[in-house]
C-alpha cells in the first residue's frame, strides 16, 4: 500500500482557510486520495477523494500535485466545528482486500476563535 | 437513501465476558461491510471486511470474530474478552465493485472491558 505523513496537529482561525498537507510519495497510478475526518467520539465522515485532476465540493477542496505525490485538502473558511482529526488516505486496490480504507494518525486541526 | 446502525452505542464488559455487537446497514444490497477499531489516542485499524453472506477477511490476528449472517448484517463478537480489547469499534460500508466509491461509518461503539 502507498503510505501517507501527514503533520500530527495543526492549528487554524476561525473564518481563514485551513490547508491540510499530505505526502504519498509511493502513490501507484490508479490509486485514489481520499479524505476523512472524525470529530471526537463520532465516526470518519468522507470528505473528498481525487485521483489526478483537483477536486471541490460543498466542503473542501483537493489539490494533487501533478506528480501525484502529495495533496493538500483546503477548507476555505474554516469554523469551530471544523475541529477534528483529518486522515488522508491513499486507496488500497488489490486483490483480495477490495478496496479497503487504511488510516493513519491523521492530523488533529483545532480551530480557534 | 442508505443509513448504518451499530449499537450499542456504549458498553463496559467484565474481562472473560462474551461480546456481540451488531451493524446494520438499510437502503443498499450487497454492500462491502468493515469492522473497524480506535484504540485511545490512537488510529483506527482495519479489524474485518465481508463482501458477501458468510464471507469474512481478518486483516489482523486478534481475539475477536466476525460473522455476516444476512446480506446487510455484520456481527463483531468474542468468547472471552480481554482488556487489551478496549476501544471504539466502527462499523462501515461502501459500494461493491467500484474503484473509487466512499466509505460511510455507523456511530461507533465505546467499549470498556474492566
Amino acid at each position: 500500500d502507498a503510505k501517507t505523513t501527514q503533520p500530527p496537529s495543526m492549528d487554524c482561525a476561525e473564518g481563514r482557510a485551513a490547508n491540510l498537507p499530505c505526502n504519498h510519495s509511493t502513490i501507484s497510478g490508479n490509486e485514489y486520495v481520499y479524505w476523512y475526518r472524525q470529530i471526537h467520539s463520532q465516526g470518519p465522515q468522507y470528505i473528498i477523494h481525487g485521483l489526478k485532476n483537483n477536486e471541490t465540493n460543498e466542503m473542501a477542496s483537493l489539490i494533487i500535485t501533478e506528480d501525484r505525490k502529495s495533496s493538500t485538502l483546503i477548507l476555505p473558511h474554516a469554523t469551530l466545528r471544523d475541529t477534528a482529526v483529518y486522515y488522508c488516505i491513499v486507496r488500497v486496490n488489490y486483490g483480495g482486500s477490495q478496496g479497503n480504507l487504511i488510516f493513519g494518525k491523521g492530523t488533529k486541526l483545532s480551530v480557534k476563535p | 437513501s442508505q443509513t448504518i446502525h451499530q449499537w450499542p452505542a456504549t458498553l463496559v464488559q467484565p474481562v472473560g465476558s462474551p461480546l456481540s455487537l451488531e451493524c446494520t446497514v438499510e437502503g443498499t444490497s450487497n454492500p462491502n461491510l468493515y469492522w473497524y477499531r480506535q484504540a485511545a489516542g490512537r488510529g483506527l485499524q482495519l479489524l474485518f471486511y465481508s463482501v458477501g453472506i458468510g464471507q469474512i477477511s481478518s486483516e489482523v490476528p486478534q481475539n475477536l470474530s466476525a460473522s455476516r449472517p444476512q446480506d446487510r448484517q455484520f456481527i463483531l463478537s468474542s468468547k472471552k474478552l480481554l482488556l487489551s480489547d478496549s476501544g471504539f469499534y466502527l462499523c462501515a460500508w461502501r459500494k461493491p465493485g467500484q474503484a473509487n466509491t466512499e466509505a460511510f461509518f455507523g456511530q461507533g461503539t465505546r467499549l470498556t472491558v474492566v
